[in-house]
């Protein structure tokens, strides 16, 4: 059973729009989520990360939302630049550590 | 500073055979952790190291799986005997500190193919 979900495993994006990701996520001890980027043929890259204390964080281009009564977070690339098309992977891990539970992946591409 | 390095980066098996992977975390990493991403699934812990000791190995497998981590500093995973299904990208990551909310560096993988 999936604790982590990310339901698109596509976006396509034009260049200059907001791409938007979604995820998923059913245990409720999870309070710490995080967004990594993946390239081909390399590990994954941390992105960006919140607490389930916030609901939202910015770091340049990327802002993370949670809302944590839907169980639901979502990353916001603004505006999309084609150097973002990769895969993102959602994560979630819960306060007893730091064991990542890691979502399906949401392959993001941005079109010129 | 130096990343999260992995060797070997690709390595190709005959079933039956074995196999070790290395990961040396970044300097001053105490936890260390392993995952892998089989057929293009999510990618899934395997287990986790403070220092030399293991505080979490309930993501291996099954016991054809051996993890190391003499002297707290690098880590080996062997597969032995491997088997198809083993197939896949071992990820090893690390971190500072063990709680919620501390970023996990990771490597950039071993490929592993049984054939």
């Amino acid at each position: 059973d999936q604790q982590v979900k990310q339901n698109s495993p596509s976006l396509s994006v034009q260049e200059g729009r907001i791409s938007i990701l979604n995820c998923d996520y059913t245990n409720s001890m999870f309070d710490y989520f995080l967004w990594y980027k993946k390239y081909p043929a390399e590990g994954p890259t941390f992105l960006i990360s919140i607490s389930s204390i916030k609901d939202k964080n910015e770091d340049g281009r990327f802002t993370v939302f949670l809302n944590k009564s839907a169980k639901h977070l979502s990353l916001h690339i603004v505006p999309s630049q084609p150097g973002d098309s990769a895969v993102y992977f959602c994560a979630a891990s819960a306060y007893a550590g730091n064991m990542l539970t890691f979502g399906g992946g949401t392959r993001l591409m941005v079109k010129p | 500073e130096a990343g999260v390095t992995q060797f070997p980066s690709h390595s190709v098996i005959e079933k039956g055979q074995t196999v070790t992977l290395r990961c040396d975390p970044i300097s001053g990493h105490d936890n260390l952790y392993w995952y892998r991403r089989v057929m293009g699934k999510e990618i899934k812990f395997l287990l986790h190291f403070v220092k030399e000791s293991k505080q979490d190995e309930s993501g291996m497998p099954n016991n054809r799986f051996l993890a190391e981590r003499t002297g707290g500093t690098y880590s080996t995973l062997k597969v032995q005997p491997a088997e198809l299904e083993d197939s896949g990208v071992y990820f090893c990551a690390s971190s500072q500190t063990f709680i919620s909310g501390n970023t996990i560096y990771f490597g950039e993988g071993s490929w592993l193919t049984v054939v």
